[in-house]
């Protein structure tokens, strides 16, 4: 079993839907988490760290949920400019960080 | 703003032929990392650095090597590129542990 395991999609969704991705992680001593973004040949980006209360940022709310160990990312009123790839990352020890291999969300006009 | 800055954005070098990537931030983390990413794949930790505390994963081979000669800079050095070492080279640096992680915006290497 893979350490952090992402539906790779693609979501193909309409412009102004809700999507949501999960992500589980096999390690539950895992401490941190996170979302990052990627578009296509670029580098990761910070969206936001998950954190046990569950966090919003504008139409993205991320959720963690350490009993059934996966996180989640819902993003509300879909924009074009959403499509890229969604990488879920789970530290697991110290310095290490697992990076899932990506949710690609395409947003259609 | 304070950023990583990777150097350079593309690189085309020969078969075996030693290239070198350059890293530098400014946001004065402790830490230095640096990934391979292939198509379609999750980036691949190689190795990273807390200070100049050096740490080599398991599975990077000999042919990758590193160094930090001060708190901003970080280089990635490869010996001797096979055709399996085309990707995109990822430096990201973090304050410290379980902390985000931010990422230059990577050399993609091709190897002719």
């Amino acid at each position: 079993r893979k350490e952090v395991e992402q539906d790779p999609g693609p979501f193909n969704v309409p412009e102004g839907a809700t999507v949501a991705f999960n992500c589980t992680y096999s390690n539950s001593a895992s401490q941190s988490f996170f979302w990052y973004r990627q578009d296509c040949r670029k580098e990761p980006k910070l969206l936001m760290s998950v954190y046990s209360s569950g966090n919003e940022d504008g139409r993205f709310t991320a959720q963690l949920n350490r009993a059934s160990q996966y996180i989640s990312l819902l993003i509300r009123d879909s924009k074009l400019s959403d499509s890229a790839t969604y990488l879920c990352v789970v530290t697991s020890g110290t310095y290490k960080y697992i990076f899932g291999t990506g949710t690609r969300l395409k947003v259609l006009a | 703003d304070a950023m990583v800055i990777q150097n350079p954005r593309y690189q085309v070098t020969q078969f075996g032929k030693p290239v070198t990537l350059s890293c530098s931030q400014t946001l004065n983390h402790n830490v230095m990392y640096w990934y391979q990413q292939k198509s379609s794949q999750a980036p691949k930790l190689l190795f990273h650095y807390y200070d100049k505390d050096f740490n080599n994963e398991a599975d990077t081979p000999d042919n990758f090597q590193s160094r930090r000669p001060n708190t901003s800079f970080c280089f990635l050095d490869i010996r001797s590129p096979g055709l399996g070492d085309a990707a995109m080279y990822l430096c990201a640096t973090s304050i410290g542990s379980n902390q985000p992680q931010h990422f230059g915006d990577g050399t993609r290497l091709s190897i002719l």
